[in-house]
């Protein structure tokens, strides 16, 4: 079992809310990824950090942000929530190139 | 920049047969890591096996093994012996040697296996 969390597994909220999405791991890793996963299942990078204080945007232009201020936790925020922002978000972290990533479950968000 | 394509959207085999997935990939880079995932309907994205680009060996994980043609920039997965549990959105994955550990993802194979 991956060492590696994702909370809330699921969310249904209204537009313009502001949510956290939660993801924490114990396996020291320095390097985090949050992957938005659109209906067609495709992946898309929107945010990575290569550790503590250390964050980037990635491929997919992303309204949301996040923060890495501990080494296991890496939360994004999404201010005001949209129908467009309905979607799976996955968390991973790595600790080399050789072992890839480890995923955590993801977080089903859907904005009506 | 590297891109992963993955030809097949869907396939289907039947319980206890074998099956191939493909993969191929764009890059001008000698140094990469290959991988397959595996993401069971609404559970979570697993590892199923990896390949060193410096590596002749083809991979192997038990039923899970690897076609890496690095001339032909191809890596296809193929499952042997295919289980009910199975069943899942297979996804290829690209790494560059020293390159910030950032993986590029093919679109995904979604394969049913039928009992």
């Amino acid at each position: 079992e991956a060492d590696i969390y994702q909370t809330p597994r699921y969310l249904v909220i209204g537009t313009g809310k502001k949510i956290t999405l939660e993801c924490s791991q114990t396996m020291g890793h320095d390097k985090m990824y949050w992957y938005q996963q659109d209906p067609g299942m495709e992946l898309h990078l929107i945010h990575y950090s290569y550790g503590v204080n250390s964050t980037e945007k990635g491929d997919l232009s992303s309204e949301s942000t996040v923060s890495r201020i501990r080494t296991e936790h890496f939360p994004l925020t999404l201010e005001s929530a949209r129908p467009s922002h309905t979607s799976q978000y996955l968390c991973a972290s790595s600790p080399s190139e050789l072992y890839g990533y480890t995923f955590g479950s993801g977080t089903r968000l859907t904005v009506v | 920049a590297q891109t992963v394509t993955q030809s097949q959207p869907e396939m289907s085999v039947q319980e206890a047969e074998t099956v191939t997935l493909s993969c191929t990939y764009d890059t001008s880079e000698n140094n990469y890591y290959l991988f397959w995932y595996k993401q069971p309907p609404s559970r979570q994205m697993i590892l199923v096996i990896r390949q060193e680009a410096y590596k002749q060996q083809n991979a192997t994980e038990n039923r899970f093994s690897v076609n890496f043609q690095k001339a032909a920039k191809s890596f296809s997965l193929k499952i042997s012996d295919s289980q009910l549990g199975d069943t899942a959105m297979y996804f290829c994955a690209f790494m560059n040697y020293n390159a910030g550990n950032m993986l590029t993802f093919g679109g995904g194979t979604r394969l049913m296996v039928k009992p």
